[in-house]
């Protein structure tokens, strides 16, 4: 069964650095998302990417951070400059669109920032 | 700004009772409704979703859920719980089924006695 997959597991930075977050969407989807979950929080939308371009954001998603799909398979988030709030789960997830647009999960990324 | 609301936020049932997971949306219109449920280490899995017809909708792992409008619900139950079904759960709703954004519940976390 197809899933989307995310590496690292988990990822721990200084404060300041930039970190690249990796998702490798199910092959023929065509939505693409972030979320993430501080601990004991809600899960809550970043951004979504559709047709190469940012389709909807929330407010979380400002200027440190940036989504791309470099090459057909991979998508990333960046944020460039880290804060200690940034800690948080990472979920990627990809729908195939209409009429059955199920968002699928990859299983996280926990980043941890020092 | 829709929104949805978990009240429960731990829920312990003996294995074979009943159980029922509560969810409230606020939203003008009717959004896409879904559960999810998210084991430790792994990512979100679709239990099931209601976007029209039927407002009794069957999903994965024997688990229903009935929207009611005049409630602005969508509990989750199950006739009889597995200890395998320990896990969060997260409602979520959406605006539409084109690539929208899901805003998540805050979960109910199910512990499950033997």
């Amino acid at each position: 069964e197809p899933e989307v997959t995310q590496t690292p597991s988990h990822q721990v930075t200084q404060m300041g650095q930039e970190v690249i977050l990796r998702c490798v969407p199910i092959s023929n989807h065509l939505y693409f998302y972030w979320y993430r979950q501080i601990l004991g929080q809600k899960v809550e939308f970043l951004v979504s990417f559709y047709n190469n371009e940012i389709s909807e954001k929330s407010e979380i998603f400002d200027d440190q951070f940036s989504v791309e799909r470099p090459d057909g398979s991979n998508f990333t988030l960046k944020i460039r400059s880290t804060k200690l709030e940034d800690s948080a789960m990472y979920f990627c997830a990809s729908s195939g669109g209409l009429p059955n647009n199920e968002q699928f999960f990859g299983p996280g990324t926990r980043l941890t920032v020092l | 700004a829709q929104s949805v609301t978990q009240p429960d936020i731990h829920i312990t049932v003996s294995e074979g009772a009943s159980l029922e997971l509560r969810c409230n949306y606020s939203y003008g219109a009717t959004p896409y409704l879904f559960w999810y449920v998210q084991s430790p280490g792994q990512g979100l899995q679709l239990l099931l979703k209601y976007f029209s017809g039927d407002t009794l909708v069957q999903g994965i792992k024997g688990f229903e859920a009935e929207f009611k409008r005049s409630q602005s619900s969508f509990n989750l139950r199950k006739p009889s719980v597995h200890w395998s079904d320990a896990a969060e759960y997260f409602c979520a709703v959406a605006l539409n089924n084109a690539g929208n954004m899901l805003t998540f519940g805050g979960g109910t976390r199910l512990m499950v006695k033997p």
